[in-house]
């Protein structure tokens, strides 16, 4: 079984709100995580990868969390040119295969003046 | 041109038509995939290729024929789809497969309506 899950949302929030989107995955042997942006009818970008110790780019903080197999993306003063939908991906190897992106449904966030 | 880019942008077809998506990247990428993005569906990968050969086909229908004909291009033939088969069809690429930190880059899509 090869999933990964999100809270579709929507996230409304204000300008300047700290928003929280979490991740579950059911592959323990996922490799590596990431968490890409789609903007509304635009192909999806890598906006951070997600390393076991936590990392943080600006406004943006993500944190992995191996045995509970969850990933967070932390957004502190959000910004209006957030609003986008934020998936999370995995990398699974299973079978043979290997480099394969696993991707959630999304979680939409809008973000309102 | 730059990064990975997509044509046509948008396509209606009968079901009975046969066409091609066509997928090129200037990343000096060695993996190309396509996927299909519906809506309220996570993306599904369908095909995957490595230095131009076939390494993955994710038990996708006959009607989508992939084509790898150099590290460079990639096409999906498409023949006697059906309307579920509507949706947004995306190219990426990476460096390479293997790797664990496998960035990919993703065209703008192709926009599919099967009539």
């Amino acid at each position: 079984r090869k999933e990964v899950e999100q809270d579709p949302g929507p996230f409304n929030v204000p300008e300047g709100a700290t928003v929280a989107f979490n991740c579950t995955y059911s592959n323990s042997a996922s490799q590596s995580f990431f968490w890409y942006r789609q903007d509304c009818r635009k192909e999806p970008k890598l906006l951070m990868s997600v390393y076991s110790s936590g990392n943080e780019d600006g406004r943006f903080t993500a944190q992995l969390n191996r045995a509970s197999q969850y990933i967070s993306l932390l957004i502190r003063d959000s910004k209006l040119s957030d609003s986008a939908t934020y998936l999370c991906v995995v990398n699974f190897s299973y079978g043979g295969s290997q480099g394969n992106l696993i991707f959630g449904k999304g979680t939409k966030l809008s973000v309102k003046p | 041109e730059t990064g990975v880019t997509q044509t046509p942008r948008h396509l209606v077809m009968g079901m009975t038509n046969k066409k091609s998506l066509k997928c090129e990247q200037h990343l000096g990428h060695n993996a190309m995939y396509w996927y299909k993005q519906s809506a309220k569906k996570p993306l599904e990968l369908m095909f995957v290729y490595s230095l131009e050969e076939r390494v993955e086909n994710n038990s996708v229908p006959s009607r989508f024929s992939p084509e790898c004909p150099n590290s460079s291009h990639l096409f999906l033939h498409l023949h006697t789809l059906q309307p579920e088969d509507s949706a947004l069809y995306l190219c990426a690429s990476s460096q390479d497969r293997a790797s664990a930190n496998n960035e990919q880059f993703f065209g703008p899509g192709t926009r599919l309506t099967v009539l």
